[in-house]
């Protein structure tokens, strides 16, 4: 079985700051790993991946994460932040490979970015 | 490339009543997944549809139903509508079998609300 968790429900940064929303998982197997991004009263739309390769994976609107096994982590940066970036962000992991095809998603972590 | 739709975008019901939410795949995707999202939470899987058949199954009672036709849009059907049942529930379309690496593409959501 695999899961989710998202440090802090909320993450508060300046405008042209670091951001940094962390998540760990768990899986028994290598794991898929994703970002999503939710703005209000939408879906989410992906921001980036870690299937296999390369452990640093970089995305849209400047976000980037890195895949960490020995951390069990898959933390989403960007080094900085503009005010169009304030919404949830979802990390959800699915099993690499086999027949396992639902994504587990963490709680969420709404960053709010301020002027 | 037409994205995932969703219909209806709101809806309220009543307890014990049934409803019916539908999603149109993205042009070309034969996969469809269904997850609800209750306020302040992650997406919870609820099933998934591959070629018309479902293929998996998340943690939710036989009231919750689906369908996927030949043109692979699918329908979400709940029945004895409970009052926990109000959520955003979510569509999402993908490209291939499982196990694949192939990203999930979501929709705008349908926002249920059960009184």
């Amino acid at each position: 079985a695999q899961s989710v968790t998202q440090l802090g429900s909320h993450v508060s940064v300046s405008e042209g700051a670091l951001v940094l929303l962390r998540c760990n998982y768990s899986s028994s197997v290598p794991p898929y790993l994703f970002w999503y991004v939710q703005y209000p009263n939408q879906g989410l739309q992906l921001l980036l991946k870690y299937t296999t390769g390369a452990t640093l994976v970089k995305g849209i609107n400047g976000f980037e994460a890195e895949f960490k096994k020995s951390e069990t982590s898959f933390h989403l940066t960007k080094p900085s932040a503009h005010m169009s970036d304030a919404a949830e962000y979802f990390c959800a992991v699915r099993r690499g490979g086999g027949s396992n095809y639902k994504l587990t998603f963490g709680k969420g972590t709404l960053l709010t970015v301020n002027p | 490339e037409t994205g995932v739709t969703q219909s209806p975008t709101h809806l309220i019901k009543t307890r014990g009543q049934q409803v019916t939410l539908r999603c149109s795949s993205q042009s070309g995707h034969n996969t469809v997944s269904w997850y609800q999202q209750a306020l302040g939470q992650g997406p919870q899987f609820i099933f998934q549809y591959y070629r018309e058949e479902e293929n998996g199954r998340g943690n939710f009672p036989p009231r919750f139903s689906g369908l996927q036709f030949p043109n692979y849009s699918s329908e979400l059907n709940v029945n004895a509508l409970e009052l926990d049942d109000s959520a955003l529930y979510l569509c999402a379309s993908s490209l291939g079998l499982a196990g694949t690496s192939y990203e999930q593409y979501f929709g705008p959501g349908t926002r249920l609300t059960v009184t």
